[in-house]
């Protein structure tokens, strides 16, 4: 959706690097989604962020929203090759909206 | 937690033929779920909002006769595609939104359609 932009398209850091992964929007969110997929498969939930300035952690991995509600990172810490695959974030523009997705970034760890 | 099972999850079609997919809340109701479609190398794009109950709601561009969305129980939407043709092809996947919770949206895995 143009509605949502990502950041950078696709990324090859080598393992143990630590990176970032950003989601743009032109409007002010409800609510921000961090999915994990391989191509092909289904979506793994990751995070959801909905207050402006919140910031949520698992594991190696840290979304944030920012106070307008209209970016979020995804940072990675010492990436791993389990790490890769395709981040999409979704976003819900008011409330029981649907949820539209970004483009995607493309991550590859190298070992 | 919430699960959304969804099949099959791969089907391959003769051109011409119609194929269904099922979308079920397992363990939820789910009076809303939507369907996305992602070609390859792009990412996921809505397709259409299926109430229970009532006409799903179709997004721009996308043919309401060729994709029959009934979502007849609470539990369970499935999405046709009619008459498939070989651009028909794609990743078919669902959600189903539940109560305004930290994890609203639960996704199906997925279903890969083949149209040969």
């Amino acid at each position: 959706s143009q509605e949502l932009e990502q950041s950078p398209q696709s990324l090859i850091v080598q393992e143990g690097k630590n990176l970032t992964i950003n989601c743009t929007s032109s409007k002010t969110l409800y609510g921000l989604y961090w999915y994990k997929q391989k191509y092909g498969e289904g979506l793994i939930f990751l995070m959801m962020l909905q207050k402006g300035g919140e910031e949520k952690s698992h594991e190696k991995i840290t979304a944030k929203l920012d106070e307008k509600k209209q970016q979020s990172s995804l940072h990675i810490t010492a990436s791993q090759p389990s790490h890769a695959g395709i981040y999409l974030c979704g976003a819900v523009l008011t409330s029981y909206d649907k949820v539209i997705f970004g483009p995607g970034t493309s991550l590859s760890v190298i070992p | 937690g919430a699960v959304v099972s969804q099949h099959p999850s791969r089907v391959i079609c003769k051109s011409g033929t119609s194929v269904k997919i099922e979308c079920r809340s397992l363990d939820f109701q789910a009076t809303t779920m939507f369907w996305y479609r992602q070609f390859p190398k792009q990412s996921l794009m809505l397709m259409a909002t299926s109430n229970e109950g009532s006409k799903a709601t179709y997004e721009q561009g996308v043919e309401k006769d060729k994709f029959l969305i009934n979502h007849a129980s609470l539990t369970l939407s499935t999405l046709t595609v009619t008459s498939a043709h070989p651009e028909d092809s794609s990743f078919y996947i669902c959600s189903a939104r539940r109560t305004a919770r930290q994890n609203g949206y639960t996704f199906g895995s997925g279903t890969r359609l083949t149209v040969v």
